[in-house]
This record gives structure tokens, C-alpha cells and sequence, in this order.
């Protein structure tokens, strides 16, 4: 599986869009970019994948760079419930896997 | 709620002590997982079923033995642990042929504390 390469922090306003960054330089073709995040001492929780295109769902959108090396997770409006670790994951087609990494721990303040 | 849960949420343990602690999944899936977050670490990957056969243990101390009976059931059976395998336990479930496709959904944790 490619590596990610993640900022350790990000603050963002709440009601602000929060744009996180993720670096996948490595990826393949057959790898999708997957996004999770873990409220302090829970379960992470999924919240959007893709392979190519850009997607949006009730979460959150993912935009994925044209080569592919990078994207970034957007929070529309970010509330003080976004804070938490957001893992930024690649993950090869024909695997079950997740490999973590350290993620990037986002603080919304008011 | 994601569907997945498990019990006990806390657990404080001795070293002499014998545990299990149980994960269900409400889902229909039929892939499960065992994963191990100490304190300021990654998670890690512990173990894998698939349709209730093990397909992955990442050398893990044969003092955790994992049972999967059913494809909505899994145990992590613990004894003689050791004060550093206090952590956080997650479990999760997927739908295995889905491969990179599907997401995993985790249960709420098991904090684990070893005395």
C-alpha cells in the first residue's frame, strides 16, 4: 500500500470550511483514497473514499488531484463535533487491509 | 451507532487474570477484525477472519487467542497479560468480497488497563 504523508495539526473556525491535506505520491492505479476519523478514544469512524473522481456524500467531499498524488477531505461547515483525528488512508483494490497512519488531529474552535 | 458493538467498554485486569471480550456485528458482513491502539500510537492490525477461518494474526503474543464462531460473532480471549498491553481493543466488520471497495465499520472500543 502507498504511503500518506499528513500534517500532524490543522485549526479551523466553526462554520468554516475545513480543507485537509493528504499526499499519496506513490499511489497505483488500482488504489483507492480512503478517509476516516477518530473522535478521542472511540472507534474510527468512515467518512468517504474514491478512486478517481471527486466525491461528496452527507459528510463531507473528497477531491482527488488529476495524477492522483494528492487530495483533500473538505468539511463544508466545520462544528466543535469534527474535532478529532482524521486518518488519510490508500488502500489497494483486492485488499480488505487498513493500514493507519498518525493522521492529522483537527481542533474547531468557536 | 455503526452497527458493530462490543463489551465490555472498560476492563481492568491482573496479570494472572483470564478475559474475553466479545464483538457482534449487526451488518451482515462476513469479514471480521481485531485491531490494537495503545496510547499516542497508530492503530494496529491485529487479526483477520474471513467467513469465519483466520487469514491473518500479525504476530501477535500467543496470550491473545482470537475466535471467530459465527460471522456476527468475535472473541479476543486474554491471559497473562502484561502491563503493556493496556490499549484500546477495536474491532471491526467488512463485507469481504468488496476487497478496497467497501469500508470497515468499527465498534466503540474495549479500554483495556493491565495491573
Amino acid at each position: 500500500d502507498a504511503k500518506t504523508t499528513q500534517p500532524p495539526s490543522m485549526d479551523c473556525a466553526e462554520g468554516r470550511a475545513a480543507n485537509l491535506p493528504c499526499n499519496h505520491s506513490t499511489i497505483s492505479g488500482n488504489e483507492y483514497v480512503y478517509w476516516y476519523r477518530q473522535i478521542h478514544s472511540q472507534g474510527p469512524q468512515y467518512i468517504i473514499h474514491g478512486l478517481k473522481n471527486n466525491e461528496t456524500n452527507e459528510m463531507a467531499s473528497l477531491i482527488i488531484t488529476e495524477d492522483r498524488k494528492s487530495s483533500t477531505l473538505i468539511l463544508p461547515h466545520a462544528t466543535l463535533r469534527d474535532t478529532a483525528v482524521y486518518y488519510c488512508i490508500v488502500r489497494t483494490y483486492n485488499t480488505d487491509k487498513l493500514i493507519f497512519g498518525t493522521g492529522t488531529r483537527l481542533q474547531v474552535f468557536p | 451507532e455503526t452497527g458493530v458493538t462490543q463489551t465490555p467498554r472498560h476492563l481492568v485486569m491482573g496479570m494472572t487474570n483470564k478475559k474475553s471480550l466479545k464483538c457482534e456485528q449487526h451488518l451482515g458482513h462476513n469479514a471480521m477484525y481485531w485491531y490494537k491502539q495503545s496510547a499516542k500510537k497508530p492503530l494496529e492490525l491485529m487479526f483477520v477472519y474471513n467467513f469465519k477461518e483466520q487469514t491473518e494474526n500479525n504476530s501477535v503474543p500467543s496470550r491473545f487467542s482470537p475466535e471467530c464462531p459465527n460471522s456476527s460473532h468475535l472473541f479476543l480471549h486474554l491471559h497473562t497479560l502484561q502491563p503493556e498491553d493496556s490499549a484500546l481493543y477495536l474491532c471491526a466488520s467488512q463485507q469481504a468480497s468488496g476487497g478496497a471497495r467497501s469500508e470497515q465499520f468499527f465498534g466503540p472500543g474495549t479500554r483495556l488497563t493491565v495491573l
